[in-house]
C-alpha cells in the first residue's frame, strides 16, 4: 500500500545536538512538506520541496535544515539552533498540479532532555 | 493575510447530540477547502474537499458544507468514536499551492 512512513515515533534530544526525521513517500508524489505541531495551535510549515534537488523554508524554518536527494525521501534536521524544539512533527506529500490535499505521515514526537 | 480560524476550540457532546464545526477563513484567491480528522499521537487523515461556495460532502454522521466566508463541518448523531480533533485548511492560490490550517476543534462524545 502506497503512503508515507516517518520515523522514529519518538525521539528525545540532549541540549545541543543535532537530530534527524526521517520521511519516505512512495505515492511518487513531487511536493514533500514538513510541519510542526504544537498544543493549540494550527501546523505551522517548516519546509517544501516542490522538486528534487529544490526546497524553500516555510514560516518557521529557523533552527531546521532539509535535503531533498531523492524523491521519496525527504528528511529533517532540528539543529541545535532551534531552541524550543520539542513538538509533534509532520511530514506531508501530495501532488503538485491541481488542488489536492496533503497525505501525512504518522509524526514525530521530538522531546528535549 | 491569509487565515483560517476553527470555533470552538474544544466541544463536549453527548452520543445522539448533533453540533457543528465552523472554519472561516480569510483566504485570498481561495481554490479549495480542506476537512481532516486527527487522532492523538497521530497525523491527520483525510475527509472532504469543497471547491465553491454552496457545495456539500457527506461521509456517514459528518456533513462538510462552504459558503463565501466559512464552512461547517455537521455533526449528526455522534458516536464515542467520532472523537478526535477535526481540521481544516484553506488552499490558497499564492506563490506557491499551499494548504494554510487552522487551530483545530477537539471534539469528544461521550456515552
Amino acid at each position: 500500500d502506497g503512503g508515507i512512513t516517518q520515523s522514529p515515533k519518538y525521539l528525545f534530544r540532549k541540549e545541543g545536538q543535532n537530530v534527524t526525521l526521517s520521511c519516505e513517500q512512495n505515492l511518487n508524489h513531487d511536493a514533500m512538506y514538513w510541519y510542526r505541531q504544537d498544543p493549540g495551535q494550527g501546523l505551522r510549515l517548516i519546509y517544501y520541496s516542490q522538486i528534487v534537488n529544490d526546497f524553500q523554508k516555510g514560516d518557521i524554518a529557523e533552527g531546521y535544515s532539509v535535503s531533498r536527494e531523492k524523491k521519496e525521501s525527504f528528511p529533517l534536521t532540528v539543529t541545535s539552533a532551534q531552541k524550543n524544539p520539542t513538538a509533534f512533527y509532520l511530514c506531508a506529500s501530495s501532488i503538485q498540479e491541481g488542488v489536492y490535499g496533503y497525505t501525512f505521515g504518522s509524526g514525530t514526537r521530538l522531546t528535549v532532555v | 493575510e491569509d487565515q483560517v480560524t476553527q470555533s470552538p476550540e474544544a466541544l463536549r457532546l453527548q452520543e445522539g447530540e448533533s453540533s457543528s464545526l465552523n472554519c472561516s477563513y480569510t483566504v485570498s484567491g481561495l481554490r479549495g477547502l480542506f476537512w481532516y480528522r486527527q487522532d492523538p499521537g497521530k497525523g491527520p487523515e483525510f475527509l472532504f474537499t469543497l471547491y465553491s461556495a454552496g457545495e456539500e460532502k457527506e461521509k456517514e454522521r459528518l456533513k462538510a458544507t462552504l459558503t463565501k466566508k466559512e464552512s461547517f463541518l455537521h455533526i449528526t448523531a455522534p458516536k464515542p468514536e467520532d472523537s478526535a480533533t477535526y481540521l481544516c485548511a484553506g488552499y490558497n492560490s499564492g506563490g506557491y499551492n499551499k494548504l494554510i490550517f487552522g487551530a483545530g476543534t477537539r471534539l469528544a462524545v461521550h456515552p
